[in-house]
């Protein structure tokens, strides 16, 4: 069985420009969730999916960042414009949550993309 | 209180000993728990979840839970080189939010 798969894996971009991060979950896995990373830190959550709607998106700073998942399987976030500060680890991860009944909620994640915004 | 604190370590064990890794939460982190090993410049795996007070068993992992005292263990028995990584602690809250700790360092000798 195939992983969340991310790409691209690394990004250097320059100050003021945009930058997307592409997610593609465990197949069959209903929520999905993005994450940032920064050294010596535990993952933050940024928003979390179940299907297609937003359930939890209180940590997007949303005046310059935004995600989607369209089709309720794979996602996009993306930052415009990037600041100096964003610079860290984005990771997906994805879960199998039943419908209307307790989830486990025990998340497997991508490979992250490091982004370094000089 | 932070939400889900760990001591960062670095933790150092002699290869074969017990490794313990402590966690301890706040009031808002009530419902489950999960163990993660994140090796450097690598993802989070999770190694164990666990949602009920008392011990989980899998392998040469025991994680311990006692909601009373608000913390939650994991036990590394025999460990080796290779368990040399940063462990993350996560719980959930009643809203479905799992909020991870700052990890702990764990370094084998051998």
């Amino acid at each position: 069985e195939a992983g969340v798969v991310q790409s691209p894996r690394y990004k250097i971009i320059e100050k003021k420009q945009p930058v997307a991060f592409w997610c593609n979950p465990i197949s069959g896995h209903n929520t999905l969730y993005w994450y940032r990373q920064n050294l010596g830190q535990g993952p933050e959550l940024l928003i979390r999916y179940e299907n297609e709607e937003a359930v939890d998106d209180s940590q997007l700073p949303k005046d310059r960042f935004s995600a989607e998942r369209l089709k309720g399987v794979d996602s996009t976030l993306k930052i415009q414009p990037a600041e100096l500060g964003d610079s860290a680890v984005y990771l997906c991860a994805s879960s199998l949550e039943r419908e209307g009944g307790p989830g486990t909620y025990e998340q497997y994640f991508g490979p992250g993309t490091r982004l370094t915004v000089t | 209180q932070k939400e889900v604190e760990q001591n960062s370590g670095p933790l150092s064990v002699p290869e074969g000993a017990i490794a313990s890794l402590n966690c301890t939460y706040s009031d808002r982190v009530s419902q489950s728990f999960f163990w993660y090993r994140q090796y450097s410049g690598k993802s989070p795996e999770l190694i164990m979840s666990i949602y009920s007070n008392g011990d989980k068993e899998d392998g040469r992992f025991t994680a311990q839970l006692n909601k009373a005292s608000q913390y939650v263990s994991l036990l590394i028995r025999d460990s080796q080189p290779s368990d040399s990584a940063t462990y993350l602690c996560a719980g959930k809250t009643s809203y479905d939010k799992v909020i991870f700790g700052p990890g702990t360092s764990l370094s084998v000798i051998p």
